[in-house]
């Protein structure tokens, strides 16, 4: 069964850190290329962040730009993003989800449950 | 930056068909992709490329675009397609490439 499943999410301090981690199964993890997605509560989706498949090209939103890092270990098929200089407006549910598409016409048609991270003091 | 306009809700009774756009210049000429996310869940994609169904995804869904505007039309509408829906598309000449539309809350009467 393909699948992807968060971890990492819980309570950080404005401006301090965390780390989310994906762990990928049921795919060759090494031939994805690989998103994170958050939604804050009661709003839309927004894109994060994006990594190719061999580990760059990266992007990033403009909202998260320095301040968190997307990576990959393909050798562990798993994904992650260190979150630092936490914002209020960091509080999400954080999803990660597989790439796929043609033409650079890209979607994501395999996304994990989300993990929740709450910044607060 | 390249922006995505949905309306924040639609009402439909059942049966009916409900239609949900996606506004965004020249959207037509984008691949055009829509989730399905229900309360507490994840999203599910629905519709990808405009037009083309995941398998396992019903015929009751279905996408196209013209113009300005793509759009997601549910026939024969059901009491469990209650969701928000979410428009996306990816444009790889923005330093910022991955866009979502604002997600249109879908109420069944």
């Amino acid at each position: 069964e393909v699948q992807l499943v968060e971890s990492g999410g819980g309570l950080g301090q404005p401006g301090g850190s965390l780390r989310l981690s994906c762990a990928a199964s049921g795919f060759s993890f090494s031939s994805y290329d690989m998103n994170w997605v958050r939604q804050a509560p009661g709003k839309g989706l927004e894109w994060v962040a994006y990594i190719r498949s061999s580990g760059g090209p990266i992007h990033y939103a403009d909202s998260v730009k320095g301040r968190f890092t997307i990576s990959r270990d393909n050798a562990k098929d798993s994904l992650s993003l260190q979150m630092n200089s936490l914002r209020a407006e960091d509080t999400a549910i954080y999803y990660c989800a597989r790439v796929v598409g043609e033409r650079y016409h890209f979607y994501m048609d395999v996304w994990g449950k989300g993990t929740t991270v709450t910044v607060s003091s | 930056s390249y922006e995505l306009t949905q309306p924040p809700s639609v009402s439909v009774a059942p049966g009916q068909t409900a239609t949900i756009t996606c506004g965004g210049n020249n959207i037509a000429r984008k691949g055009v992709h829509w989730y399905q996310q229900k309360p507490g869940q994840a999203p599910v994609l629905l519709v990808y490329d405009g037009s083309e169904r995941p398998p396992g995804i019903s015929e009751r869904f279905s996408g196209s675009g013209s113009g300005n505007t793509a759009t997601l039309t549910i026939s024969r509408v059901e009491a469990g397609d209650e969701a928000d829906f979410h428009c996306q598309v990816w444009d790889p000449l923005s330093d910022c490439p991955g866009i979502f539309g604002g997600g249109t809350k879908l109420t069944v009467l």
